[in-house]
């Protein structure tokens, strides 16, 4: 069965860099696309950003972390990554990673982990 | 990248059917059909309940439909059950590469 695992979240100073990690199993992880996405305390769902799975790694960003954050993916570790940078209040949330379907949905999702940006 | 427009609130009687509405721009949905909708209840993660506007995923209820008319997609849930008591998220691909979600429904089964 498809499983996601996210980590990295936790308490993290305004301008400070995090990086979260989503370990993957039950799939062919490098076969398939993987997006990162938020939901802020008592919010909605914010998109942030997709990584492709084959050899042209594209990637695509929400307007909101452009330039901020990066994603990446090691296939070798089933995993995918997001970097992020100059941290401010609002990035305050719960992040997912989630697997694409190959028709940019997101079919699976992991249980998210909290990023709470403090003093 | 402006978010999809959602009714924040939608109720209907056990058995009975509800329509959720979902408003975009001729950049997204009204330009392709690459519309999903998403069901999560409180402190859980979202779960993929359509996608290509009308498509079922394996193992989501039939009551689940969906639809679209120029820039408004719809998702139907027909039969409301108390379980279908929940947030519901849609989102579709944009000319802007990009793959926003809309503001949220909140749906109440009275």
């Amino acid at each position: 069965q498809v499983e996601l695992v996210e980590s990295g979240g936790g308490v993290v100073q305004p301008g400070r860099s995090l990086r979260l990690s989503c370990t993957a199993s039950g799939f062919t992880f490098s076969r398939y696309g993987m997006h990162w996405v938020r939901q802020a305390p008592g919010k909605g769902l914010e998109w942030l950003t997709y990584m492709s799975h084959d050899e042209t790694k594209k990637k695509r960003y929400a307007d909101s972390v452009k330039g901020r954050f990066t994603v990446s993916r090691d296939n070798s570790k089933n995993t995918l990554y997001l970097q992020m940078n100059s941290l401010e209040y609002e990035d305050t949330a719960v992040y997912y990673c989630a697997k694409d379907s190959t028709s940019l949905n997101l079919d699976y999702w992991g249980q998210g982990t909290l990023v709470t940006v403090s003093p | 990248q402006s978010a999809l427009t959602q009714p924040a609130s939608v109720s209907g009687s056990s058995g009975l059917s509800v329509s959720l509405s979902c408003t975009g721009t001729n950049s997204d949905v009204g330009n392709y059909n690459l519309v999903s909708c998403y069901q999560q209840h409180p402190g859980k993660a979202p779960k993929l309940v359509l996608y290509g506007v009308t498509q079922r995923p394996s193992g989501v209820s039939h009551r689940f439909s969906g639809s679209k008319s120029g820039n408004t997609a719809s998702l139907t849930i027909s039969g409301l059950q108390a379980e279908d008591e929940a947030d519901y998220y849609c989102s579709s691909y944009t000319s802007n590469d990009t793959l926003p979600f809309g503001t949220g429904t909140t749906v109440t089964v009275l």
